[in-house]
Protein backbone atom coordinates (compact mmCIF):
# COMPACT_ATOMS: atom_id res chain seq x y z
CA UNK A 1 0.00 0.00 0.00
CA UNK A 2 1.37 3.19 -1.03
CA UNK A 3 2.31 5.84 2.26
CA UNK A 4 3.81 9.20 2.69
CA UNK A 5 7.64 9.32 3.81
CA UNK A 6 9.79 11.48 5.71
CA UNK A 7 13.42 11.71 6.37
CA UNK A 8 15.05 12.22 9.14
CA UNK A 9 13.13 10.64 11.65
CA UNK A 10 14.87 12.64 13.73
CA UNK A 11 16.77 16.06 13.30
CA UNK A 12 18.81 17.57 16.16
CA UNK A 13 20.01 21.39 15.45
CA UNK A 14 21.63 23.89 16.75
CA UNK A 15 19.26 27.52 17.26
CA UNK A 16 20.13 29.73 14.84
CA UNK A 17 20.35 26.55 11.95
CA UNK A 18 18.71 26.36 9.25
CA UNK A 19 17.05 22.63 8.56
CA UNK A 20 15.29 20.97 5.97
CA UNK A 21 12.70 18.25 6.24
CA UNK A 22 12.02 15.92 3.66
CA UNK A 23 8.62 14.12 2.51
CA UNK A 24 7.87 11.66 -0.59
CA UNK A 25 4.03 12.40 -0.77
CA UNK A 26 1.78 9.43 -2.20
CA UNK A 27 2.44 9.23 -6.07
CA UNK A 28 -0.34 10.37 -7.53
CA UNK A 29 -1.59 12.53 -4.72
CA UNK A 30 -1.36 16.49 -5.96
CA UNK A 31 -2.13 18.14 -2.41
CA UNK A 32 1.01 18.14 0.16
CA UNK A 33 0.80 19.64 3.79
CA UNK A 34 3.42 20.13 6.88
CA UNK A 35 1.91 20.01 10.53
CA UNK A 36 3.63 19.86 13.66
CA UNK A 37 2.88 18.92 16.80
CA UNK A 38 5.06 20.29 19.69
CA UNK A 39 4.89 18.43 22.92
CA UNK A 40 1.71 17.61 24.89
CA UNK A 41 -0.08 19.90 22.50
CA UNK A 42 -2.46 19.37 19.15
CA UNK A 43 -1.07 18.61 15.86
CA UNK A 44 -1.42 22.05 13.89
CA UNK A 45 -1.86 22.73 10.55
CA UNK A 46 1.51 24.46 9.05
CA UNK A 47 0.74 24.76 5.18
CA UNK A 48 -0.71 23.64 2.49
CA UNK A 49 0.61 23.18 -1.37
CA UNK A 50 -1.16 23.05 -4.82
CA UNK A 51 0.45 22.98 -8.35
CA UNK A 52 3.69 24.36 -6.51
CA UNK A 53 2.52 27.39 -5.28
CA UNK A 54 0.98 27.61 -1.52
CA UNK A 55 -2.58 27.37 -1.35
CA UNK A 56 -3.09 27.65 2.07
CA UNK A 57 -0.97 29.19 5.51
CA UNK A 58 -1.68 29.62 9.32
CA UNK A 59 0.00 32.26 11.25
CA UNK A 60 2.51 29.65 12.39
CA UNK A 61 3.87 29.91 9.14
CA UNK A 62 5.88 32.81 8.99
CA UNK A 63 8.79 33.89 7.04
CA UNK A 64 11.20 31.83 8.25
CA UNK A 65 9.50 28.83 7.04
CA UNK A 66 9.55 28.03 3.44
CA UNK A 67 8.27 25.11 1.33
CA UNK A 68 9.38 23.75 -2.29
CA UNK A 69 8.88 20.60 -3.86
CA UNK A 70 12.16 20.43 -5.90
CA UNK A 71 11.38 17.77 -8.33
CA UNK A 72 8.81 15.12 -9.32
CA UNK A 73 8.45 13.07 -6.14
CA UNK A 74 9.89 15.32 -2.77
CA UNK A 75 8.37 18.26 -0.64
CA UNK A 76 10.52 19.72 1.73
CA UNK A 77 10.04 22.30 4.37
CA UNK A 78 12.70 24.54 5.35
CA UNK A 79 13.32 26.35 8.71
CA UNK A 80 15.58 28.77 8.18
CA UNK A 81 17.02 29.96 11.72
CA UNK A 82 15.64 27.45 14.05
CA UNK A 83 14.38 29.18 17.24
CA UNK A 84 14.00 26.77 20.70
CA UNK A 85 10.13 26.69 20.35
CA UNK A 86 10.53 25.49 16.93
CA UNK A 87 11.28 21.93 18.95
CA UNK A 88 8.24 19.74 17.79
CA UNK A 89 7.00 16.28 15.58
CA UNK A 90 6.51 17.72 12.11
CA UNK A 91 4.28 15.45 9.63
CA UNK A 92 3.86 15.31 6.01
CA UNK A 93 0.42 15.11 4.60
CA UNK A 94 -1.02 14.37 0.98
CA UNK A 95 -4.23 13.81 -0.71
CA UNK A 96 -5.85 13.48 -3.77
CA UNK A 97 -7.61 15.93 -6.26
CA UNK A 98 -10.81 15.27 -7.20
CA UNK A 99 -13.24 16.92 -5.97
CA UNK A 100 -15.77 14.58 -5.44
CA UNK A 101 -16.91 12.36 -2.51
CA UNK A 102 -14.31 11.51 -0.24
CA UNK A 103 -11.41 13.34 -1.50
CA UNK A 104 -10.52 15.06 1.47
CA UNK A 105 -8.87 12.30 3.36
CA UNK A 106 -5.27 13.12 3.99
CA UNK A 107 -2.67 10.25 4.28
CA UNK A 108 0.11 11.27 6.99
CA UNK A 109 3.75 10.10 7.28
CA UNK A 110 5.54 9.09 10.41
CA UNK A 111 7.06 12.49 10.99
CA UNK A 112 9.94 14.07 11.92
CA UNK A 113 11.05 14.98 15.18
CA UNK A 114 12.65 18.02 15.56
CA UNK A 115 14.94 19.24 18.40
CA UNK A 116 16.20 22.43 18.57
CA UNK A 117 19.17 23.09 21.32
CA UNK B 1 -14.40 28.76 13.62
CA UNK B 2 -13.52 25.29 13.27
CA UNK B 3 -12.20 23.37 16.29
CA UNK B 4 -12.10 20.02 17.82
CA UNK B 5 -12.47 18.64 21.49
CA UNK B 6 -11.74 15.41 22.24
CA UNK B 7 -11.37 13.46 25.41
CA UNK B 8 -8.65 13.93 27.59
CA UNK B 9 -6.51 10.97 28.64
CA UNK B 10 -4.98 8.79 29.64
CA UNK B 11 -7.43 6.00 29.59
CA UNK B 12 -6.41 2.76 30.58
CA UNK B 13 -8.80 -0.58 30.44
CA UNK B 14 -8.09 -4.48 30.39
CA UNK B 15 -8.67 -6.67 27.54
CA UNK B 16 -12.34 -6.92 26.23
CA UNK B 17 -13.06 -3.92 27.70
CA UNK B 18 -15.70 -1.54 26.10
CA UNK B 19 -13.90 1.71 24.68
CA UNK B 20 -15.82 4.89 24.27
CA UNK B 21 -13.53 8.36 23.70
CA UNK B 22 -15.70 11.38 23.36
CA UNK B 23 -15.15 14.10 20.58
CA UNK B 24 -16.98 17.04 19.90
CA UNK B 25 -16.81 19.77 17.73
CA UNK B 26 -17.94 23.23 16.43
CA UNK B 27 -17.57 23.89 12.27
CA UNK B 28 -18.46 26.90 10.18
CA UNK B 29 -20.03 24.77 7.61
CA UNK B 30 -20.76 21.03 6.93
CA UNK B 31 -17.53 18.85 7.66
CA UNK B 32 -16.07 15.23 6.96
CA UNK B 33 -14.94 13.86 10.32
CA UNK B 34 -12.31 11.36 10.89
CA UNK B 35 -10.32 9.28 13.74
CA UNK B 36 -6.69 9.19 13.27
CA UNK B 37 -4.48 6.72 14.93
CA UNK B 38 -0.90 6.81 16.04
CA UNK B 39 0.77 3.69 16.97
CA UNK B 40 4.19 4.04 18.96
CA UNK B 41 6.99 4.94 16.93
CA UNK B 42 4.74 5.55 13.72
CA UNK B 43 2.72 8.39 11.88
CA UNK B 44 -0.94 9.10 11.91
CA UNK B 45 -2.94 6.50 10.59
CA UNK B 46 -6.58 6.88 9.09
CA UNK B 47 -8.87 4.63 11.34
CA UNK B 48 -12.30 6.06 9.98
CA UNK B 49 -14.34 8.61 8.64
CA UNK B 50 -17.51 10.06 8.41
CA UNK B 51 -18.83 12.59 5.72
CA UNK B 52 -22.36 13.41 6.31
CA UNK B 53 -25.03 13.47 9.38
CA UNK B 54 -25.78 9.94 10.66
CA UNK B 55 -23.39 8.12 8.34
CA UNK B 56 -21.09 5.41 10.77
CA UNK B 57 -17.36 4.83 9.99
CA UNK B 58 -16.35 1.70 10.92
CA UNK B 59 -12.63 -0.07 10.69
CA UNK B 60 -11.36 -3.11 12.70
CA UNK B 61 -14.14 -3.17 15.12
CA UNK B 62 -13.76 0.98 16.02
CA UNK B 63 -17.13 2.64 15.00
CA UNK B 64 -18.26 6.48 15.27
CA UNK B 65 -21.22 8.07 14.30
CA UNK B 66 -21.64 11.75 12.79
CA UNK B 67 -24.00 13.30 14.99
CA UNK B 68 -24.91 16.82 13.63
CA UNK B 69 -27.08 17.61 16.49
CA UNK B 70 -25.14 16.97 19.25
CA UNK B 71 -22.41 17.55 16.83
CA UNK B 72 -20.10 14.85 18.31
CA UNK B 73 -18.28 12.05 17.13
CA UNK B 74 -17.66 9.49 19.76
CA UNK B 75 -14.87 6.44 18.79
CA UNK B 76 -16.37 2.97 20.38
CA UNK B 77 -14.94 -0.25 20.29
CA UNK B 78 -16.98 -3.59 22.11
CA UNK B 79 -13.76 -5.12 23.40
CA UNK B 80 -10.58 -4.05 23.22
CA UNK B 81 -7.13 -5.75 22.55
CA UNK B 82 -3.62 -4.72 23.70
CA UNK B 83 -2.80 -3.93 20.17
CA UNK B 84 -5.53 -1.09 20.00
CA UNK B 85 -2.88 0.86 22.62
CA UNK B 86 -2.30 4.35 20.77
CA UNK B 87 -2.92 7.70 20.56
CA UNK B 88 -6.03 8.42 18.92
CA UNK B 89 -6.69 11.74 17.46
CA UNK B 90 -10.24 12.79 16.23
CA UNK B 91 -10.40 15.46 13.56
CA UNK B 92 -12.14 17.47 11.44
CA UNK B 93 -11.99 19.09 7.66
CA UNK B 94 -14.28 21.70 5.96
CA UNK B 95 -15.84 20.07 2.81
CA UNK B 96 -14.04 19.78 -0.29
CA UNK B 97 -10.28 19.00 -1.50
CA UNK B 98 -7.11 20.40 0.17
CA UNK B 99 -8.47 22.08 3.26
CA UNK B 100 -6.84 22.24 6.67
CA UNK B 101 -7.35 19.31 9.07
CA UNK B 102 -8.41 20.81 12.41
CA UNK B 103 -6.92 17.87 14.95
CA UNK B 104 -8.40 17.11 19.05
CA UNK B 105 -5.68 17.17 21.61
CA UNK B 106 -5.39 13.31 21.10
CA UNK B 107 -6.34 10.71 23.47
CA UNK B 108 -3.26 7.94 24.79
CA UNK B 109 -4.92 4.31 25.47
CA UNK B 110 -3.35 1.65 26.85
CA UNK B 111 -5.10 -1.55 27.48
CA UNK B 112 -3.46 -3.98 30.10
CA UNK B 113 -3.98 -7.97 29.45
Amino acid sequence: EPEVTQTPSHQVTQMGQEVILRCVPISNHLYFYWYRQILGQKVEFLVSFYNNEISEKSEIFDDQFSVERPDGSNFTLKIRSTKLEDSAMYFCASSVLAGGHGTDTQYFGPGTRLTVL
Amino acid sequence: GNSVTQMEGPVTLSEEAFLTINCTYTATGYPSLFWYVQYPGEGLQLLLKATKADDKGSNKGFEATYRKETTSFHLEKGSVQVSDSAVYFCALTPRGTGNQFYFGTGTSLTVIP
